[in-house]
């Protein structure tokens, strides 16, 4: 069965600290990955994507994932958090390579950033 | 591009109502997804339109749920006779296809809250 786990419910981390949010996959195809972020009453937001080609993906806010297929891994990082990164983020993987947005949502970190 | 606008942005309803909600997507996004998120899980897939045409539902749409986007524009989702399990955050996204898988990008709603009592 397609999957994606998130390792760690909730994460904390000091300001200015490093930002590492775990994601595995499992899948028999080559996968298209995602990060989103959601805020607090706001829509998700789509931070990065890895379709093909370099393996390290710079998303929006100083985001980064460097997907691994050795490791079935696509870890989201940020050198230094800011107070703003407060949020839960969402991994997931479209399984069609694209085909169609239909994507397989992990379970979801949340994210606090303490001062 | 004002976004992806979904109404209303809360409902409360009784066990064995019927109840519609409603999305407008972004002006000429020909693609428009329904997703649900329950407590505690990352959104689930629920059925997308290209266009008009409904192209895929998932097994997690009962015959209580229907879904239509009459003239490829804003979508309604209707769940009748709803069960306490329904209770979720409905979340509706579109996107365009004119540049390629590759580049196909989702845009979200804010999401309609339901809570079946």
């Amino acid at each position: 069965a397609q999957s994606v786990t998130q390792l760690g419910s909730h994460v904390s981390v000091s300001e200015g600290a490093l930002v590492l949010l775990r994601c595995n996959y499992s899948s028999s195809v080559p996968p298209y990955l995602f990060w989103y972020v959601q805020y607090p009453n706001q829509g998700l937001q789509l931070l990065l994507k890895y379709t093909t080609g370099a393996t390290l993906v710079k998303g929006i806010n100083g985001f980064e994932a460097e997907f691994k297929k050795s490791e079935t891994s696509f870890h989201l990082t940020k050198p230094s958090a800011h107070m703003s990164d407060a949020a839960e983020y969402f991994c997931a993987v479209d399984m069609l390579s694209g085909a169609t947005n239909k994507l397989i949502f992990g379970t979801g970190t949340l994210l606090a950033v303490q001062p | 591009d004002t976004g992806v606008s979904q109404n209303p942005r809360h409902k409360i309803t009784k066990r064995g109502q019927n109840v519609t909600f409603r999305c407008d997507p972004i002006s000429e996004h020909n693609r428009l997804y329904w997703y649900r998120q329950t407590l505690g899980q990352g959104p689930e897939f629920l059925t997308y339109f290209q266009n008009e045409a409904q192209l895929e539902k998932s097994r997690l749409l009962s015959d209580r749920f229907s879904a239509e986007r009459p003239k490829g524009s804003f979508s309604t989702l209707e769940i009748q006779r709803t069960e306490q399990g329904d209770s979720a955050m409905y979340l509706c996204a579109s996107s365009s296809t004119s540049d390629g898988p590759a580049d196909e990008k989702l845009f979200f709603g804010s999401g309609t809250q339901l809570s079946v009592l």
